[in-house]
């Protein structure tokens, strides 16, 4: 089945350390996306990538680094300069990054990240 | 820049009665509309998606939106609600022209009750 896996689905973390989040996609998706998502304040953008090697700063994007290696691969890494790193964090892929707009984005199961 | 505004935080109706999730956006550029429902613990699932053409958009598990420009709105409705309707619903934009970064609302949380 085609879709886009992240893992995993619970992380607990102390403060101070680093920890990298996963996401897979298996849709031959050229862009991808990372986002956060706190209780009513509803989704906000982290990273994303057009495309291999490149990627972009979204709105929320300090204290967190990406990379894109390869077309279906793009972890999240939350940094200890994090200062509330405790979310919901959602990834996600659409066909293409550029114009014509309007891809669908689809997104993975999500992976809940606590803080102790 | 885009923003958007989901007037309803909360909205809980009775098993087969009608809804409408309200949505308005501001955008100085020509941008694209969708809902997305999630389910609890979970991703988001598209419902429907406006990109041109009939302002009247129908999407999954019996849902519609309405396109209305001069209002800059998107509301989402169903005329007969059922228990698993129950979720979480965002409305989000994306632009036309450049990179599709979606901006989300805040999330109107559907409640049905039997």
């Amino acid at each position: 089945d085609g879709g886009i896996t992240q893992s995993p689905k619970y992380l607990f973390r102390k403060e101070g350390q680093n920890v990298t989040l996963s996401c897979e996609q298996n849709l031959n998706h050229d862009a991808m996306y990372w986002y956060r998502q706190d209780p009513g304040q509803g989704l906000r953008l982290i990273y994303y990538s057009q495309i291999v090697n490149d990627f972009q700063k979204g709105d929320i994007a300090e204290g967190y680094s990406v990379s894109r290696e390869k077309k279906e691969s793009f972890p999240l890494t939350v940094t200890s300069a994090q200062k509330n790193p405790t979310a919901f964090y959602l990834c996600a892929s659409s066909m293409s990054g550029g114009s014509p707009g309007g891809d669908t984005q689809y997104f993975g199961p999500g992976t809940r990240l606590t803080v102790l | 820049a885009q923003s958007v505004t989901q007037l309803d935080s909360q909205v809980p109706v009775f098993e087969e009665a009608p809804v409408e999730l309200r949505c308005n956006y501001s955008s100085s550029v020509s941008v694209y509309l969708f809902w997305y429902v999630q389910y609890p613990n979970q991703g988001l699932q598209l419902l429907l998606k406006y990109l041109s053409g009939s302002t009247l958009v129908k999407g999954i598990n019996g849902f519609e939106a309405e396109f209305n420009k001069s209002q800059t709105s998107f509301h989402l409705r169903k005329p007969s609600v059922h228990i698993s309707d129950t979720a979480e619903y965002f409305c989000a934009v994306g632009r036309i022209q450049g990179a599709q970064k979606l901006v989300f609302g805040q999330g109107t949380r559907l409640t049905i009750n039997p």
